[in-house]
């Protein structure tokens, strides 16, 4: 069980918008921790798409945005394309387990 | 550019240790944290632990307090991960990644290297 929950799927059609939700509790992001979101392509290593909730890295394109408010967090893509299909993860800080960092369990995004 | 090259694929057997290496280039290894991370088969991520900036403080996940040495040699500016005591749970893909740790925006992970796929069987 993961300490942060997001659905195990989610799908769209090209060019429409889809959210993936992130929900913690008040020892991460309730408590204030950033939440960082990471793109996995099959067969190939995460790569980071969001830092600090709504930032992103140079290269990653505005189609993507992050939002959090309260103990939960949310990516989200617009205009979808075919190569957006891959797993994605949110990532953030955990001061009850003598401070770890947490991940979701993932969600696959299936562009439709 | 920032590039972290991990060890080769490794078969192990159970009860025997396994010893992964990340080798940094395009920045110095101490002036940033490493994570260990892993990914079961069809599995999500798990952080393991952290091997400080500078001082190679190491902080390990709670799960792996017991059986897991992080360290690294800045003269290859290469980071090492050892696990002990290996089951068929810890069949996993290894990450080694750079983690950041923002003034603002906490902690992230930021590049990752390409994995380490570890077999555990007799």
């Amino acid at each position: 069980q993961s300490v942060l929950t997001q659905p195990p799927s989610v799908s769209g059609a090209p060019g429409q918008r889809v959210t993936i939700s992130c929900t913690g509790s008040s020892s991460n992001i309730g408590a204030g921790s950033d939440v960082h979101w990471y793109q996995q392509l099959p067969g190939t290593a995460p790569k980071l798409l969001l830092y600090g909730n709504n930032n992103r890295p140079s290269g990653i394109p505005d189609r993507f945005s992050g939002s959090k408010s309260g103990t939960s967090a949310s990516l989200a893509i617009t205009g979808l394309q075919a190569e957006d299909e891959a797993d994605y993860y949110c990532q953030s800080y955990d001061s009850s387990l003598s401070g770890s960092m947490v991940f979701g369990g993932g969600t696959k995004l299936t562009v439709l | 550019q920032v590039h972290l090259e991990q060890s080769g694929a490794e078969v192990k057997e159970p009860g025997t240790s396994l010893k992964v290496s990340c080798k940094a280039s395009g920045y110095t290894l101490t002036s940033y944290s490493i994570s260990w991370v892993r990914q079961a088969p069809g599995q999500g991520l798990e952080w393991m632990g952290r091997i400080g900036a500078y001082t190679a403080i190491t902080k390990y996940a709670q799960k792996f307090q017991d059986r897991v040495t992080m360290n690294r040699d800045a003269s290859t500016n290469t980071a090492y991960m050892e696990l002990r005591s290996l089951t068929s749970d810890d069949a996993a893909v290894y990450y080694c990644a750079r983690h950041v740790s923002g003034i603002y925006f906490g902690d992230w992970f930021d590049p990752w290297g390409q994995g380490t796929l570890v077999i555990v069987s007799s």
